[in-house]
């Protein structure tokens, strides 16, 4: 119940074109869905984050959309550049993450 | 500027011997953590505290040692009885009362 579940593994995306990550969890008591961005060599950094009242949010290319009845929620980046290559991490807590859970990341690649 | 600091950057150890990864903050966050991070694997948790003298066992604390002596340091040790130590070590640290963690930029332990 305490896991977070993220696919794809790995994703390929031309220039220009939109990146969809997808992330499902069990634990209805999760209330806090980060995404964060995570560089070669370099500590992840919080990228964007939603709570359960809404069902998209949306900053710049980065749009997380949430569905809570399904238990799932999702990374769009549109109009996906060559700088968006990292690994991507979502992320599900409670209680101001005193319960706290990654999913295994997704790297993506966006080809120039 | 406010963040997080590991050093060193690299760091290579001898089979059987012990290591001290360091992690200071200056964001006056109450909590903190540290990560594992393998290929494919995610982020796992080690060890994470709460307040100055107290610390918690994450899901892989065996060989694994912390302290919590100021609220701005929490190093790890980790110990011969480590029987893969090899991976990117994160420190990660947040306010009790906000959800998101802020990450330093990590430590590659590498045994030779």
């Amino acid at each position: 119940q305490q896991q977070v579940k993220q696919s794809p593994q790995s994703l390929i995306v031309q220039k220009g074109g939109i990146s969809i990550i997808n992330c499902a969890y069990e634990n209805t008591a999760f209330d806090y869905f980060p995404w964060y961005q995570q560089f070669p060599g370099k500590g992840p950094a919080l990228l964007i984050a939603i709570r359960p009242d809404v069902s998209e949010k949306k900053e710049g290319r980065f749009t997380i959309s949430f569905n809570k009845s399904a238990k799932q929620f999702s990374l769009h980046i549109m109009d996906s550049q060559p700088g968006d290559s990292a690994t991507y991490f979502c992320a599900a807590s409670n209680n101001y993450g005193q319960n706290f859970v990654f999913g295994p990341g997704t790297r993506l690649s966006v080809l120039p | 500027d406010g963040g997080i600091t590991q050093s060193p950057k690299y760091l290579f150890r001898k089979e059987g011997q012990n290591v001290t990864l360091s992690c200071e903050q200056n964001l006056n966050h109450d909590a903190m953590y540290w990560y594992r991070q393998d290929p494919g694997q995610g982020l796992r948790l080690i060890y994470y505290s709460q307040i100055v003298n107290d610390f918690q066992k994450g899901d892989i604390a065996e060989g694994y040692s912390v302290s919590r002596e100021k609220k701005e340091s929490f190093p790890l040790t980790v110990t011969s009885a480590q029987k893969n130590p090899t991976a990117f070590y994160l420190c990660a640290s947040k306010r009790l009362d906000v959800d998101g963690y802020t990450f330093g930029s990590g430590t590659r332990l590498t045994v030779v």
